[in-house]
């Protein structure tokens, strides 16, 4: 256990619609990051926060945006969702500031099916 | 800027052979190197990591891998391996200076019995 939660851990919903994805980092880390991995498309950085602001964005779809709150959780939202939406969605947290060689904690992940 | 490259997305190994999953990193500055290991089903999970200390790094499970400047490389081995090793594995790298890690496209490892 990675001390990283995330929920819900299943999402089936159809297409053009709005999820939510809720992580939570393990106590006291203040960076959180977002990844998306798909058979075809491997593990996507996605974006990353410290400290409830945004430090790096990586290849996130207009479609999606993210935050994070001042208890440090953080929330990824989807939207318009389409069929190539669908992969599984990694929270991960770690201590440090960005520049740190701090690890990242993985949590278990959300896996999202769009139909 | 900083990119990991994996050769072979899939390796097969006979039970107590010996592993070996190979990771090459560009970086312009010195980097810091990370081997993750995903089981089924599970998120990542931190094998072992390279911080500029030692170059030759032991991790959990008895992996290790060899921080190689000259070759830019930074190799995962494991002198046995066991069937409990079959996962997924990613190399990762990172500098002092970057907001995120860069992730490789990840080696399957197959054990055979």
């Amino acid at each position: 256990d990675s001390g990283v939660t995330q929920t819900p851990k299943h999402l089936i919903t159809a297409t053009g619609q709005r999820v939510t994805l809720r992580c939570s980092p393990r106590s006291g880390d203040l960076s959180v990051y977002w990844y998306q991995q798909s058979l075809d498309q491997g593990l996507q950085f996605l974006i990353q926060y410290y400290n409830g602001e945004e430090r790096a964005k990586g290849n996130i779809l207009e479609r999606f945006s993210a935050q994070q709150f001042p208890d440090l959780h953080s929330e990824l939202n989807l939207s318009s969702l389409e069929l190539g939406d669908s992969a599984l969605y990694f929270c991960a947290s770690s201590p440090g500031p960005p520049g740190s060689y701090n690890e990242q904690f993985f949590g278990p992940g959300t896996r999202l099916t769009v139909l | 800027a900083q990119s990991v490259t994996q050769l072979g997305s899939h390796v097969s190994v006979s039970e107590g052979a010996l592993v070996l999953l190979r990771c090459n990193y560009s970086s312009s500055v010195p980097p810091y190197l990370f081997w993750y290991v995903q089981y089924p089903n599970q998120g990542l999970q931190l094998l072992l990591k390279y911080t500029s200390a030692a170059t030759l790094v032991k991790g959990i499970n008895g992996f290790e891998a060899e921080f190689k400047k000259s070759e830019t490389s930074f190799h995962l081995t494991k002198p046995s391996a066991h069937m409990s090793d079959a996962a997924e594995y990613f190399c990762a790298v990172r500098t002092n200076t970057g907001n995120q890690s860069y992730f490789g496209t990840g080696t399957s490892l197959t054990v055979i019995p």
